[in-house]
């Protein structure tokens, strides 16, 4: 169920920066976690936590927070970043996980 | 390194019922949660529930209770999903995840590793 929300499309020219939000009431008490998700394949974690990134993840992807939003930022896009990102967390009513509909990123 | 294997593809018709696997290798298996997902046709994911391979317990997604089973098998390393009364919009691919947590602690839906996704058509 997709309770946190996020822009459907965003576009980033190569090698600039793209942040992608993901909103939702949950934020305000949990983190968001990230996900890359390529096109027949399983998503991959990206940023966990307070933006940690699991060993292999490229430091070009970052993750901050502030209220009800948490953002995944890339730095300098490359072609390869072109994906479908999504976050979840946990939260506090109903289920305890909440997941958003996901971003997809086009590199121009 | 940490894989989690899923059997194949399923056609269904509706009021069957569905039993997908997850294989786990790697691993210690009763150390971390798994979780079923699923993901219907250019919508995002969907949690269904998880498992605790060290002592069987089972948490479902409200929406999947009454139909959803999830349980476990240690000498094969192996997690298995039933969801019965299957509906054409039960239509999609569904995943197992590793969660990141310990099972000593709480499971905070850290995905750090996927299955491959097993897709499931209902159809009549």
């Amino acid at each position: 169920s997709s309770e946190l929300s996020q822009d459907p499309a965003v576009s980033v020219a190569l090698g600039q920066t793209v942040k992608i939000t993901c909103q939702g009431d949950s934020l305000r008490s949990y983190y968001a976690n990230w996900y890359q998700q390529k096109p027949g394949q399983a998503p991959v974690l990206l940023i966990f936590g307070k933006n940690n990134r699991p060993s292999g993840i490229p430091d070009r992807f970052s993750g901050s927070d502030s209220g009800d939003t948490a953002s995944l930022i890339i730095t300098g896009a490359q072609a390869e970043d072109e994906a479908d990102y999504f976050c979840n967390s946990r939260d506090s009513s109903g289920d305890p996980y909440v997941f958003g509909a996901g971003t997809k990123v086009t590199v121009l | 390194q940490v894989q989690l294997v899923q059997s194949g593809a399923e056609v269904k018709k509706p009021g069957a019922s569905l039993k997908v696997s997850c294989t786990a290798s790697g691993y210690t298996f009763t150390g971390q949660y798994i979780h079923w997902l699923r993901q219907a046709p250019e919508r995002g994911l969907e949690w269904m529930g998880w498992i605790n391979p060290n002592n069987g317990d089972t948490k479902y997604a409200q929406k999947f209770h009454d139909r959803v089973t999830v349980t476990r098998d240690t000498s094969i390393t192996t997690v298995s999903m039933i969801l019965s009364s299957l509906r054409p919009d039960d239509t999609a691919v569904y995943f197992c995840a590793r969660d990141r947590s310990d099972t000593r602690t709480i499971p905070l839906a850290i995905y750090d590793s996927w299955g491959q996704g097993t897709q499931v058509s209902v159809s009549s």
